[in-house]
């Protein structure tokens, strides 16, 4: 089975730049997380989708930080216009009706 | 501060032994997960728990919210057992990690 694939692994970006993050969730799972994790905040809730439908925006991160799931297999997170305090490893999670996540191996992103 | 401070940080044990992973808690998680670290570095599941215990096979977990804290046992360790393991814990929108526990087992 597959699990949940990210891409790409790695990006590095200017400052001012739009970066797309890509996700596919584990087939058949209903939920879909991205979460940026940082050693000092640990792992922060971006979004969060049931169904395709957008439950949570994580709140702060409204402004620069757009995800979308056009639909149940595929969901982007865009960041636009990035900055330097955006370099963290983003991580894309699913699960069936909120029980265990499975996540997958995140992008690692660097901001210039 | 730190919200999951996890032990030992590394542990070396012998082919058919057993020991435990720790993870304390500064407040209290409203669930916990335990992970191993594949070759590909993706981290796979190992239990969730929100309270109570779980076994699987030679992998036995337990958790509790109240005292603050989680642990992983390992009995009967086999080779492929080795790999680092982190235990995940979280509520209101965040989930922290341990700093992981790096296992070696030796023949």
């Amino acid at each position: 089975d597959a699990g949940v694939t990210q891409t790409p692994r790695h990006e590095v970006a200017e400052k001012g730049q739009t970066i797309i993050l890509k996700c596919e969730p584990v087939s058949g799972h209903n939920d879909l997380f991205w979460y940026r994790q940082t050693k000092i905040q640990g792992l922060e809730l971006l979004s969060y989708f049931r169904s395709k439908s957008l439950m949570e925006d994580g709140g702060a991160f409204k402004d620069r930080f757009k995800a979308e799931m056009l639909n149940s297999s595929f969901s982007t997170l865009k960041i636009q216009p990035t900055e330097p305090k955006d370099s963290a490893v983003y991580l894309c999670a699913s699960s069936l009706n909120r029980d265990e996540q499975y996540f997958g191996p995140g992008t690692r992103l660097t901001v210039l | 501060g730190d919200q999951v401070e996890q032990s030992p940080s590394a542990l070396s044990l012998h082919e058919g032994t057993g020991s435990a992973l720790r993870c304390n808690f500064t407040t209290t998680m409203r669930a916990v997960q335990w992970f191993r670290k594949n070759s590909r570095g993706s981290l796979i599941n190992l239990f969730y728990l929100a309270s109570g215990t779980k076994e699987n096979g030679r992998l036995k977990s337990a958790f509790d919210s109240k005292e603050r804290y989680s642990t992983l046992h390992i009995r009967d360790a086999q080779l492929e057992d080795s790999g680092t393991y982190f235990c995940a814990a979280g509520g209101n929108n965040r989930i922290f990690f341990g700093d992981g526990t790096q296992l070696v087992v030796k023949p």
